[in-house]
């Protein structure tokens, strides 16, 4: 079965730095890959998507993510993070069955300091 | 063109009650995907519909239940409401292609006293 795991479930920066959080995937084989951003108390908005290609995919906002095959990695980085970035980020990939759903991982927090 | 909408925003019952959530996906979407987010965890797989017709079920009992309307439209149903079942009810919609993009909705608050 899928699965998507997030390590890191609270991670703080100070503005202006930069950013990676990490997610690591199974899968059964070469999988779509999803980051989503969700502001407290709101819905889920895509950040950027891989569906093949270029393994370097850049999203809205400044992020961008590589998707490494050998290491089963799709982490999400900012060059400069501002404060507006503090929400909570999900990884996510296609279920197995019913593949138009999604999988997600269990988010990683994001703090930023002044 | 509007994004993916829900109702209620904020939904107040009582164990053993019955609640019903509604969704409106994207214009030209034939997708709908419902999805549970208890606090603090990643979103977790209820229902999809396709073409007014179930493609998946996740790990959720009986007491769940949903249907998609001839527009698209979906709603999702939950008998007998348990503490447990507090959250926020996520709605997402796609085209229908193999595997696209899910765009959400703001979701709906379920509180069981």
């Amino acid at each position: 079965a899928q699965s998507v795991t997030q390590p890191d479930i609270h991670i703080t920066v100070s503005e202006g730095a930069s950013l990676e959080l990490r997610c690591n995937y199974s899968y059964g084989a070469t999988p779509y890959l999803f980051w989503y951003v969700q502001s407290p108390g709101q819905g889920l908005q895509l950040l950027l998507k891989y569906f093949s290609g270029d393994t370097l995919v850049q999203g809205i906002k400044g992020f961008e993510a590589e998707f490494k095959r050998s290491q089963s990695s799709f982490n999400l980085r900012k060059p400069s993070v501002h404060w507006s970035d503090a929400a909570e980020y999900f990884c996510a990939v296609p279920r197995m069955t019913g593949r138009r759903a999604l999988t997600f991982g269990s988010g990683t927090r994001l703090q930023v300091q002044p | 063109d509007a994004g993916v909408t829900q109702s209620p925003t904020h939904l107040i019952k009582t164990r053993g009650q019955q609640v019903t959530l509604r969704c409106s996906p994207i214009s030209g979407h034939k997708s709908v995907s419902w999805y549970q987010q208890v606090l603090g965890q990643g979103p977790q797989f209820i229902f999809q519909y396709y073409e007014k017709e179930e493609r998946g079920r996740g790990n959720f009992p009986d007491r769940f239940s949903a249907r998609q309307f001839p527009n698209y439209s979906s709603e999702l149903n939950v008998n007998a409401l348990l503490l447990g079942d507090s959250a926020l009810y996520l709605c997402a919609s796609s085209l229908g292609q193999f595997t696209d993009t899910q765009y959400f909705g703001p979701g709906t608050r379920l509180t069981v006293l």
